[in-house]
């Protein structure tokens, strides 16, 4: 079965700086999807960023980029240029890719506070 | 574009009491659709999952159900809740491989 862990439940940093939020996961497959899920204080889970495990560039959306490191299993979100608004829960996820079980497996998530 | 529903928003019950949550989705056919749940302040958990119209795979052995009695709509059941059913009720769908988006939620309270 497949773990992701989340070592970092909270962080804060000042806008305008640059954080970078940790996860690994465990598995055995060599074909998945990594994500990234952010839940501001409203509760809907939005996704924020996605990487396909075959694909060695990184991801990036705007300010978020990832740091995927297939070999070690660590997949970190770096935000930039942070803003109040990523004030949030951050919930890393991974995905099998085998058709027909594609369940997102979360981590315990990371409380991010962006502090003005 | 495609949407999510979920309803209630949020929902405080008696334990013992039935529950019906539902999720509806607009703007796509057939898609997957799966119920997540979130614990206070724990990662979410997935519970069912469903590929199609009377398709249910159940993730977790518990005290809930699901039914998928229309191509996009799933609900999610209880005879008599349980204090522990109290969290944060998320429905997902599949827009393709490898995405899921997310609902809103209803937010559940046993007492």
């Amino acid at each position: 079965a497949q773990t992701v862990t989340q070592s970092q439940p909270e962080m804060s940093v000042q806008e305008a700086e640059t954080v970078t939020l940790s996860c690994t996961y465990d598995t055995s497959e060599n074909n998945y999807y990594l994500f990234w899920y952010k839940q501001p204080p409203s509760r809907q889970m939005i996704l924020v960023i996605r990487q396909e495990a075959y694909k060695q560039q990184n991801a990036t959306e705007n300010r978020f980029s990832v740091n995927f490191q297939k070999a070690a299993k660590s997949f970190s979100l770096k935000i930039s240029d942070s803003q109040l608004g990523d004030t949030a829960m951050y919930f890393c996820a991974f995905m099998s890719s085998n058709f027909g079980n594609e369940k997102l497996t979360f981590g315990t998530g990371t409380r991010l506070t962006i502090i003005p | 574009s495609q949407t999510i529903h979920q309803w209630p928003a949020t929902l405080v019950q008696p334990v013992g009491s039935p529950l019906s949550l539902e999720c509806t989705v607009e703007g796509t056919s057939n898609p997957n659709l799966y119920w997540y749940r979130q614990a206070a302040g724990r990662g979410l958990q997935l519970l069912f999952y469903s590929v199609g119209i009377g398709q249910i795979s159940s993730e977790v052995p518990q005290n809930l159900s699901a039914s998928r009695p229309q191509d996009r709509q799933f609900i999610l059941s209880s005879k008599k809740l349980l204090l522990s059913d109290s969290g944060f009720y998320l429905c997902a769908w599949r827009r393709g491989v490898g995405e899921q988006y997310f609902g809103p939620g209803t937010r559940l309270t046993v007492t």
